[in-house]
């Protein structure tokens, strides 16, 4: 089975503007959560999709904002960006049938300048 | 909230000596909790996951235990080599999020 995929993986914005990442789980898996990982405050949770409801959200302003389709595939978007954004964006996928594994992609490094 | 914490920050050690690596979090409520892996500018690599009904799991030279009334895991890693040398992360899941500690970073000399 292909690994959990996440496009763009590189992406470099300015202040003010807004991202779309987007994360396709491992097929079959119907769970797709995000995290935010820094130098500073290293990984926090985003938030967590099961089949296309949001179950949990982190502590995050209101300019995260995520979406999962009927597919299972999830997109996150960050409005207004700032510096602060910057970070390593990681997506896991989990089965969510008693096996709560959690299997993560490679990330999206996000830049803001 | 959850709070986790690994103990030590940093590791080296020769090549062959076993590694120990520990994990302790505040609120014995999980659900599990899980052993990762990160190379650097890398995604998470699942190593084991213990069930919180579960004392311990095994997967070759890895061994996992959890005390789940002292909010304690530790990760062995036996007969090290260099290619074990990446960061190792502890997580615990409740509520479908997972708290991690701030990580292990393990360097083997060779």
């Amino acid at each position: 089975k292909a690994g959990v995929t996440q496009t763009p993986r590189y992406l470099i914005k300015t202040r003010g503007q807004q991202v779309t990442l987007s994360c396709s789980p491992i097929s079959g898996h119907r769970s797709v959560s995000w995290y935010q990982q820094t130098p500073g405050q290293g990984l926090q949770f985003l938030f967590e999709y099961f089949s296309e409801t949001q179950r949990n959200k982190g502590n995050f302003p209101g300019r995260f904002s995520g979406r999962q389709f009927s597919n299972s595939r999830s997109e996150m978007n960050v409005s207004t960006l700032e510096l602060g954004d910057s970070a390593l964006y990681l997506c896991a996928s989990s089965p969510a049938t008693g096996d709560e594994t959690q299997y993560f992609g490679p990330g999206t490094r996000l830049l803001v300048l | 909230k959850q709070e986790v914490t690994q103990i030590p920050a940093a590791l080296s050690v020769p090549e062959g000596e076993n590694l120990v690596l520990n994990c302790s979090f505040t609120d014995s409520a999980i659900y599990n909790l899980q052993w990762f892996r990160q190379d650097p500018g890398k995604g998470l690599t699942s190593l084991l996951l213990i069930q919180s009904s579960q004392r311990e799991q095994t997967s070759g030279r890895l061994n996992a235990s959890l005390d789940k009334s002292s909010g304690r895991s530790t990760l062995y890693i036996a007969a090290s080599q260099p290619g074990d040398s990446a960061t190792y992360l502890c997580a615990v899941e409740d509520d479908y999020k997972l708290s991690f500690g701030a990580g292990t970073t393990v360097t083997v000399r060779a």
